[in-house]
């Protein structure tokens, strides 16, 4: 059974950072780009980061561009995504999803909930 | 960057009723990569189509998608109780992608 597990959400100050996990399992990890998609409260779906099979090539959204860092460790099986700079509108869930440009996003993890306030 | 516009916002039906949605795109979608997924509060979105007409795995039948370059339609041709979601198609062909902003499917 395949399972994309988040963790490493909470509250965090505006300016402050955060280092985002998910744990994969059930599928051949190393094979596949991953993503992390957000969704701020009541909103839609914005896809914040996009990292290659080999984590050789990255892509991110303007929104977050220079902030956020996306990466992999294919031996553990395991995609990151730090934030740091946080600022109040990146509070949402974010989900990590397997796919990326021209690839499917066929897996997605139940999400971590990202909270920046005072 | 490809900006989806989703139909209606809010659509309502009854069950057993046949529900169309529709999602166009600024420019043309390379390839027919546009997908459709639903989404119930609380819980992440689930694929549907991909392709534009490619019904994911383990999908009903009852869920088909159509079209190509920049208008795309699915369709439910039976509403269940539990197809009351909310919808959002995708393209994934061009960096950045990009999302449409929701149909909500509510029951009449």
């Amino acid at each position: 059974e395949v399972q994309l597990v988040e963790s490493g959400g909470g509250l965090v100050q505006p300016g402050g950072s955060l280092r985002l996990s998910c744990a994969a399992s059930g599928f051949t990890f190393s094979g596949y780009k991953m993503s992390w998609v957000r969704q701020a409260p009541g909103k839609g779906l914005e896809r914040v980061a996009t990292i290659t099979d080999t984590g050789g090539a990255t892509s991110y959204a303007d929104s977050v561009k220079g902030r956020f860092t996306i990466s992999r460790d294919n031996s553990k099986n395991t995609l990151y995504l730090q934030m740091n700079s946080l600022r109040a509108e990146d509070t949402a869930v974010y989900y990590c999803a397997s796919g990326g440009t021209a690839v499917i996003f066929d897996y997605w993890g139940q999400g971590t909930l990202v909270t920046v306030s005072p | 960057e490809i900006v989806l516009t989703q139909s209606p916002g809010t659509l309502s039906l009854s069950p057993g009723e046949r529900g169309t949605l529709s999602c166009r795109a600024s420019q043309s979608v390379d390839s027919s990569y546009l997908a459709w997924f639903q989404q119930k509060p609380g819980q992440a979105p689930r694929l549907l189509i991909y392709g534009a007409s490619t019904r994911a795995t383990g999908i009903p039948d009852r869920f088909s998608g159509s079209g190509s370059e920049t208008d795309f339609t699915l369709t439910i041709s039976r509403l269940e109780p539990e197809d009351f979601a909310v919808y959002y198609c995708q393209q994934y062909g061009t960096s950045p992608i990009t999302f449409g902003q929701g149909t909500r499917l509510e029951i009449k």
